[in-house]
């Protein structure tokens, strides 16, 4: 049975600080992996989906990076800024349609 | 920019009422998911549709959950009766392969 952990489950950083946010699933059998995050009293927002024959992908200030082989995936956030502050959630697509979701991390970025 | 609309978006009752939760997927798309979120269980899938066919719905607890897609243009979730533990918030998101496009949610608690 596939399990999506992710650490660590809350972060604060300082504004402008680089951080990693990590996420490992137990079943290297995906099809891909997704980030999202979901902003208080919202629903989730996807930010970068990666296939699993990929290694990356990149949008602006984020970089996610996967290794299925060690069922890892980091997603990296340069320069951070306070309107970053949100609970980013990785996702693992299984089958055609079941996605399993990881736990959480809870970013808070101090200005 | 379409959107998944929920409703409502907020709902207390005491339990063994019925409760119902409606969702209007973004036109086009073929598939609808529902999710609950809570604190200790994290996002977990309920049921999904394509094509307005219900394909999976062993996430639920089926004595007393149950969903339905009358249109292609409303979901439905039912819980009857309602208990305490279903107090959760519930997610409603649609999709044409990835990624999943999540309304808002329904902040559900039974008293």
């Amino acid at each position: 049975k596939q399990e999506v952990t992710q650490i660590p489950a809350a972060l604060s950083v300082p504004e402008g600080e680089n951080l990693v946010l990590n996420c490992s699933f137990t079943d290297s059998a995906i099809y891909n992996l997704q980030w999202f995050r979901q902003d208080p009293g919202k629903g989730l927002t996807s930010l970068l989906l990666i296939q699993s024959s990929q290694r990356e992908q990149t949008s602006g200030r984020l970089n996610a990076s996967l290794d299925k082989s060690s069922g890892r995936s980091t997603l990296y956030i340069a320069a951070s800024q306070p309107g970053d502050s949100a609970t980013y959630l990785c996702a693992v697509k299984t089958s055609y349609d079941k996605v399993i979701f990881g736990p959480g991390t809870s970013l808070s970025v101090i200005p | 920019d379409a959107r998944v609309t929920q409703t409502p978006r907020h709902k207390v009752t005491e339990m063994g009422q019925e409760v119902t939760m409606r969702c209007q997927p973004i036109l086009g798309h073929n598939t609808v998911f529902w999710y609950r979120q809570t604190m200790m269980q994290g996002l977990e899938l309920l049921a999904y549709f394509r094509n307005r066919a219900p394909l999976d719905d062993s996430g639920m607890p089926k004595d007393r959950f149950s969903a339905e897609m009358p249109d292609a243009t409303l979901a439905t979730l039912k819980i009857q009766p309602s208990e305490p533990r279903d107090s959760a918030v519930y997610f409603c998101a649609s999709g044409s392969g990835q990624p999943q496009h999540f309304g808002d949610g329904t902040r559900l608690s039974i008293l």
